[in-house]
């Protein structure tokens, strides 16, 4: 069965840093990677998403994910953070009859 | 146009009421999803519908969950006796279909369940 793991529960970042969300997952076949974005009292917003070719994937907001399959991962990163980047994210895999397996979510702050 | 609606937004009950949750899907959209987030158990599938085929219950944690969906558009999802483990963020999302490779899910804000 696939699996989705994201080691970091929580991450601190300094507004303007750079930020890094580790995503590995577990799937046999050639996955459908997602990272979706939960804002408080929000439902999820997609960020981006990587099918096939181009491993380098671009995304809203300034985020790409990067698909590595020798690691088995899909890190998603930003250059720059702002303020409103502040949010929990979550990696995903697409499992049979297009249903989605979600990761444990990496929660972000971002401090001034 | 309107996104994926949901109602109630909270929803407190007391141990053993049934209570029900709505969703509304984008205009169109063939396909639809529920989903639980809850603390212990992270954000997991329980069942989807497409068109008219045969909804896929699988994620279903017991009988006292039933979802329906009425004429192709809105859904309902009823959980029958409530337990205070029911409590979570019910969450729904909807895509344009779900037999092709892959269509976007765009999710709703969530019913918060509180079982008291």
């Amino acid at each position: 069965a696939q699996s989705v793991t994201q080691p970091d529960i929580h991450i601190t970042v300094s507004e303007g840093a750079s930020l890094e969300l580790r995503c590995n997952y577990s799937y046999g076949a050639t996955p459908y990677l997602f990272w979706y974005v939960q804002s408080p009292g929000q439902g999820l917003q997609l960020l981006l998403k990587y099918f096939s070719g181009d491993t380098l994937v671009q995304g809203i907001k300034g985020f790409e994910a990067e698909f590595k399959r020798s690691q088995s991962s899909f890190n998603l990163r930003k250059p720059s953070v702002h303020w409103s980047d502040a949010a929990e994210y979550f990696c995903a895999v697409k499992a049979a009859g297009n249903k989605l397996t979600f990761g444990g979510g990496t929660r972000v702050l971002v401090k001034p | 146009g309107a996104g994926v609606s949901q109602s109630p937004s909270n929803k407190v009950t007391e141990k053993g009421k049934d209570v029900e949750l709505r969703c509304d899907p984008i205009s169109g959209h063939t396909a639809l999803y529920w989903y639980r987030q809850s603390l212990g158990q992270g954000l997991e599938f329980l069942i989807y519908f497409q068109g008219n085929s045969a909804p896929d219950k699988s994620g279903l944690p017991s009988d006292r969950f039933s979802a329906e969906r009425t004429g192709g558009s809105v859904s309902t999802l009823t959980i029958q006796r409530t337990q205070q483990e029911d409590s979570a963020v019910y969450l729904c999302a909807s895509s344009i279909t779900g037999s092709r490779s892959y269509n976007e899910q765009f999710f709703g804000p969530g019913t918060r369940l509180t079982v008291l």
